[in-house]
């Protein structure tokens, strides 16, 4: 089945550590984004990748870093310096930036304590 | 950066009624989707649209594209308990490798 796979499901940090989140499809997209969801809120792009080995900042990149060094691959890393980092992370992919349709992973929720 | 307004924000309805809801933005947008999120699950895409004025349905579900672009609908017949979920409209600005923007979402429940 294709589809993208987000692990873990749930993940739990000590305040101060760094920690990566997997995203991984096997959809053949080239486009790849990062979104932070909170409770009631809307979704908000953390960074996206248009193309395998280049990525661009969202609108809250700060506090986050990422990787494109494999079209199926886009970790997030969500470093120390987040200030508020306990989310729901959703990952998301299109076939490229010029297509219209975007799917969504099962997300992963981070708590930090 | 742009924003997209979904109302209502929450409803509740019996089973078996219809559902209307709706996403407005002040800009023009060329595309629309419309996902569906479980809670804690990711969003599903249930419809996109292409272009001004077009409708779309799947299944029980039925999309417009709003005349001016900068709105869009998503109406639900008959509806039934697995409909509980967060319903999010997302609008592209133009086709040439824009992000989407989302909406806040319009939580709907379904009392049997």
């Amino acid at each position: 089945d294709g589809g993208i796979t987000q692990s873990p499901k749930y993940l739990f940090r000590k305040e101060g550590q760094n920690v990566t989140l997997s995203c991984e499809q096997n959809l053949n997209h080239d486009a790849m984004y990062w979104y932070r969801q909170d409770p009631g809120q809307g979704l908000r792009l953390i960074y996206y990748s248009q193309i395998v080995n280049d990525f661009q900042k969202g609108d809250i990149a700060e506090g986050y870093s990422v990787s494109r060094e494999k079209k199926e691959s886009f970790p997030l890393t969500v470093t120390s310096a987040q200030k508020n980092p306990t989310a729901f992370y959703l990952c998301a992919s299109r076939l490229s930036s010029w297509a219209y349709e975007q799917y969504f992973g099962p997300g992963t929720r981070l708590t930090v304590t | 950066g742009q924003q997209l307004n979904q109302s209502p924000q929450s409803m509740f309805i019996q089973e078996g009624e219809d559902v209307s809801m709706n996403c407005t933005s002040s800009s023009i947008f060329n595309t629309w989707l419309w996902y569906k999120q479980d809670p804690g699950e990711g969003p599903v895409l249930l419809i996109a649209l292409y272009k001004a004025g077009e409708l779309t349905s799947n299944g029980r579900l039925t999309a417009q594209f709003g005349i001016t672009r900068k709105d869009s609908f998503l109406n639900i017949s008959a509806s039934i308990p697995s409909d509980v979920g967060i319903y999010f409209c997302a609008g592209q600005l133009n086709n040439y490798g824009q992000n989407f923007v989302f909406g806040p979402g319009t939580r709907l429940s379904v009392l049997p």
